[in-house]
């Protein structure tokens, strides 16, 4: 997890959006990947984009990549309380390994 | 499709004993399976990379003797912690990949492991 950072924290208020903000090191990731973790359970792929991607977009989520500044974010519009959990960030490496942040954990209050 | 399973989910077992965790990929032919090790609010730390039929590589400083990693099958893998003690206990996630899954990871449920 050193070389992808992510803020730790994040409290919303339900129906707002949630920004998830991450820094990535390896320049030559071919892909990010955005997953869910609920209490107790593995992780869910939510999205990724391909590098030479800018945005994505797949319903309520939105995917930014700033190739120039290793930038990755997700938007989750009109957050549910369903919405809470841990979002890592991840970024493939070579021979397909993943390298994984710190998890966001994100609280949406009523 | 791409459902990935673990067994068992939870698990208790003694100091010095060993126990075995199942990765099965249920609908698609898993030619790569990792196996990851998640602390308490940390994120997941890889430890190996098995392909079917030939050794598993595992992540420095992982004990190779310690956590016994067979991919016998290309829906099966299992993780075999050896003579755990009450540091070994954690969550222990599982993914496979397949060229035909586009090499995306597919995560299990994970499997939670208490050494008493």
């Amino acid at each position: 997890g050193e070389d992808v950072e992510q803020s730790l924290f994040l409290s919303v208020r339900e129906g707002d959006s949630s920004v998830i903000n991450c820094t990535y090191t390896d320049s030559s990731s071919t892909y990010l990947y955005w997953y869910k973790q609920e209490p107790g359970a593995g992780l869910q792929l939510l999205t990724y984009i391909f590098s030479n991607m800018d945005m994505k977009q797949d319903q309520r989520l939105t995917v930014l990549l700033n190739k120039k500044d290793k930038h990755l974010s997700l938007r989750i519009a009109d957050t549910q309380t369903g919405d809470s959990a841990i979002y890592f960030c991840a970024e493939s490496l070579d021979d397909y390994k993943l390298s994984f942040g710190a998890g966001t954990t994100v609280t949406v209050r009523a | 499709g791409a459902v990935v399973s673990q067994h068992p989910s939870r698990v208790i077992c003694k100091s010095g004993t060993s126990v075995k965790i199942e990765c099965r990929s249920l609908d698609f032919q898993a030619t790569t399976m990792f196996w990851y090790r998640q602390f308490p609010k940390q994120s997941l730390m890889l430890m190996a990379t098995s392909n079917e039929g030939s050794k598993a590589t595992y992540e420095q400083g992982v004990e190779k003797d310690k956590f016994l990693i067979n991919h016998a099958s290309l829906t099966l893998s299992t993780l075999t912690v050896t003579s755990a003690h009450p540091e070994d206990s954690s969550f222990y996630i599982c993914s496979a990949s397949s060229p035909r899954q586009d090499n995306q990871q597919y995560f299990g449920p994970g499997t939670r492991l208490t050494v008493t």
